[in-house]
């Protein structure tokens, strides 16, 4: 059974920094391009970024909303997806999921995990 | 950016109905589309992939079509479970793209 296992969501100033992390199971995780995607409160799915699985050089993508400040990271030995958050925003207050996804551009984000809510407030 | 742009924003519609959804996109996506389904307080699940492909364990009376430009969603009947917010996906350039969503509530 898959399964995505999202932490570390919690409450951080503006300005300030975060790192989620994704625990994954019942599948090969290395073999797997990784999503997040976000929601904020009563609002639409966000797509925010991506990373490869190293047969594909690992590399990323990001929405442009978070480009710069976003970075997703990967530790195929952990079976670990990460996001780290610098310099957030109000507007990124949102319930975070990860996702799973593969290389085939046909077959994206079958699965996503409980998601870890971001509250970013003063 | 492909932007994509679901109609109707919301619905109202009977047990048993037939609902179609429509998702447009702004440039043409070929058949990279999925479609998710979100209950109330719930995770997306998704139902439909690669446009017209039906995820394993999801009931039948779910099916999608179109290619390029306009994809739709079909529930050929409605059930009280069926009650909940639907999102298309484009996958066919970065970066993804989600529509604003559906949601479809009970008459």
């Amino acid at each position: 059974e898959v399964q995505l296992v999202e932490s570390g969501g919690g409450l951080v100033q503006p300005g300030g920094s975060l790192r989620l992390s994704c625990v994954a199971s019942g599948f090969t995780f290395s073999d797997r391009y990784m999503d997040w995607v976000r929601q904020a409160p009563g609002k639409g799915l966000e797509w925010v970024g991506r990373i490869r699985d190293k047969a594909n050089t690992g590399s990323t993508e990001y929405a442009a909303s978070v480009k710069g400040r976003f970075t997703i990271l990967r530790d195929d030995l952990k079976n670990s997806l990460y996001l780290q958050m610098n310099s957030l925003k109000t507007e990124d207050t949102a319930v975070y999921y990860c996702a799973r996804s593969s290389s085939d551009w046909l077959d994206v984000v079958d699965y996503l995990g409980q998601g870890t809510l971001v509250t970013v407030s003063s | 950016d492909i932007q994509m742009t679901q109609s109707p924003s919301a619905m109202s519609a009977s047990v048993g109905d037939r609902v179609t959804i429509t998702c447009r996109a702004s440039q043409g996506i070929s058949n990279h589309l999925t479609w998710f389904q979100q209950r109330p307080g719930k995770v997306p699940e998704r139902l439909i992939y690669a446009a017209s492909s039906l995820q394993s364990g999801v009931p039948s009376r779910f099916s999608g079509s179109g290619s390029g430009t306009e994809f739709t969603l079909t529930i050929s009947s409605l059930q009280p479970e069926d009650f909940a917010t639907y999102y298309c996906l484009q996958h066919y350039t970065y970066p993804l793209t989600f529509g604003g969503g559906t949601k479809v509530e009970i008459k």
